[in-house]
């Protein structure tokens, strides 16, 4: 079945610096590729997400870049801000589980001032 | 906005217990699903359900059961509680499944920490 792993498991960086998260996934027939935001004590919420048939897609200081043939996609943020810092997941939809999504183990993101 | 509660922020439950967490969503969707979440594991679906009455294992099923008798309600049942079963849960809600693929955003409710002693 479908295995997502996500990297690093702890990220830090200065403000204003920009900051990388990359996913791999297995299933090649995965098709949709979702970030969730998860701020400390608060709910999953989905910042930004793309589905197969584009590389790229952007939203402000908020970027996502899938590599199909590499089965990679990664989170980009520029410009961090302290109300960046939260634990983000990647998730991916697996055919072989009725397209439901596979998560990430998280990463944490601490912003240093 | 779609609002999806949960009925407990904290829990704290006995082995051998039997467990119920509910959770109701307001904005007609098809789609429920019941999550743990662990430090270092991200989050593993348990069940969903994509109509009222049915319902789909999904990674992680022992030792959970569930139950949607109405479209704006799942609810989570642990039978015999354990204390491996300590765990922040997670429930979601997300528009119909269309085509076989889950197409749309999943919003949660803000969990339920589950302490089994």
């Amino acid at each position: 079945g479908e295995n997502v792993e996500q990297h690093p498991s702890t990220l830090s960086v200065q403000e204003g610096d920009s900051a990388v998260i990359k996913c791999t996934y297995s299933d090649s027939a995965s098709n949709y590729f979702p970030w969730y935001k998860q701020e400390l004590g608060k709910r999953p919420q989905l910042i930004i997400d793309i589905r197969s048939n584009v590389g790229e897609k952007k939203d402000q200081r908020i970027a996502v870049t899938l590599n199909k043939t590499a089965k990679h996609f990664s989170l980009h943020i520029t410009e961090t801000q302290p109300e960046d810092s939260a634990v983000y997941f990647c998730a991916a939809t697996s055919a072989d589980s009725n397209y439901q999504l596979i998560w990430g183990a998280g990463t944490k993101l601490i912003i240093k001032p | 906005d779609v609002k999806v509660t949960q009925s407990s922020r904290y829990l704290v439950k006995r082995t051998g217990e039997k467990v119920f967490l509910e959770c109701v969503q307001d904005m007609d969707h098809e789609n429920m699903f019941w999550y743990r979440q662990d430090p270092g594991l991200g989050l593993r679906l348990i069940y969903f359900s994509y109509d009222v009455k049915m319902k789909e294992k999904g990674d992680i099923p022992e030792g959970y059961s569930v139950s949607r008798e109405k479209k704006e309600r799942f609810s989570l049942i642990l039978e015999s509680a354990s204390t491996n079963q300590t765990s922040m849960y997670l429930c979601a809600s997300s528009l119909e499944l269309m085509g076989g693929e889950v197409l749309d955003e999943q919003f949660f409710g803000p969990g339920t920490r589950l302490t089994v002693l």
